[in-house]
């Protein structure tokens, strides 16, 4: 069974500071691993995902993130962060084999100080 | 661009009352999903369904059913809404996980129903 834990459900940082959001997850099989992003009041929009090709993931708006097998994790980073990154993030995985479920994480909320 | 579109974003309900959500993708996905979003809860899978007239419960499916008669329109159906059902329901939708596709989701902007 798939399972996605997400460390901090609340994440302050500054304009311009390092953003690290965390994601270990627990797989029997290689898994797909996604991010998406959530701006209030939408929906969910894909950030990037790993498919098992190149470890390290670069996705859209300057995120990406590492595919750790032997930490089980999926961390998301972003070297500075800006006003426009605050949102609640969310990782997801799903197994390589063509289910159609995913197991998401709780999330987690982003704040940028100015 | 592709687009899932959920007919209403914002639904107020009386308890008891018959609530039709509806939600249509223009992508020809095979696969569409019904998410319920609740704080600290995260997304929790109600029902899905990965093809016309096929349907599969999810995590939490008692108090709702879903219709897909059409392959671009899969409709999630509250039966007699409760307050408890207040929530928000994200509709999304996916090639399949096979074939060399990863199965990524495609969300709509979500609907956000209150139950009175």
């Amino acid at each position: 069974a798939q399972s996605v834990t997400q460390l901090g459900s609340h994440v302050s940082v500054s304009e311009g500071a390092l953003v690290l959001l965390r994601c270990n997850y627990s797989s029997s099989v290689p898994p797909y691993l996604f991010w998406y992003v959530q701006y209030p009041n939408q929906g969910l929009q894909l950030l990037l995902k790993y498919t098992s090709a190149a470890t390290l993931v670069k996705g859209i708006n300057g995120f990406e993130a590492e595919f750790k097998k032997s930490e089980t994790s999926f961390h998301l980073t972003k070297p500075s962060a800006h006003m426009s990154d605050a949102a609640e993030y969310f990782c997801a995985v799903s197994v390589s084999s063509g289910t159609y479920k995913y197991i998401f994480g709780t999330g987690t909320r982003l704040k940028v100080l100015a | 661009d592709v687009k899932v579109t959920q007919s209403s974003r914002y639904l107020v309900k009386r308890t008891g009352e018959k609530v039709f959500l509806e939600c249509v993708q223009d992508m020809d996905h095979e696969n569409m999903f019904w998410y319920r979003q609740d704080p600290g809860l995260g997304l929790r899978l109600i029902y899905f369904s990965y093809d016309v007239k096929m349907k599969e419960k999810g995590d939490i499916p008692e108090g709702y059913s879903v219709s897909r008669e059409k392959k671009e329109r899969f409709s999630l159906i509250l039966e007699s809404a409760s307050t408890n059902q207040t929530s928000m329901y994200l509709c999304a939708s996916s090639l399949p996980g096979s074939r060399g596709k990863t199965g990524e989701l495609f969300f709509g902007e979500g609907s956000r129903l209150t139950v009175l």
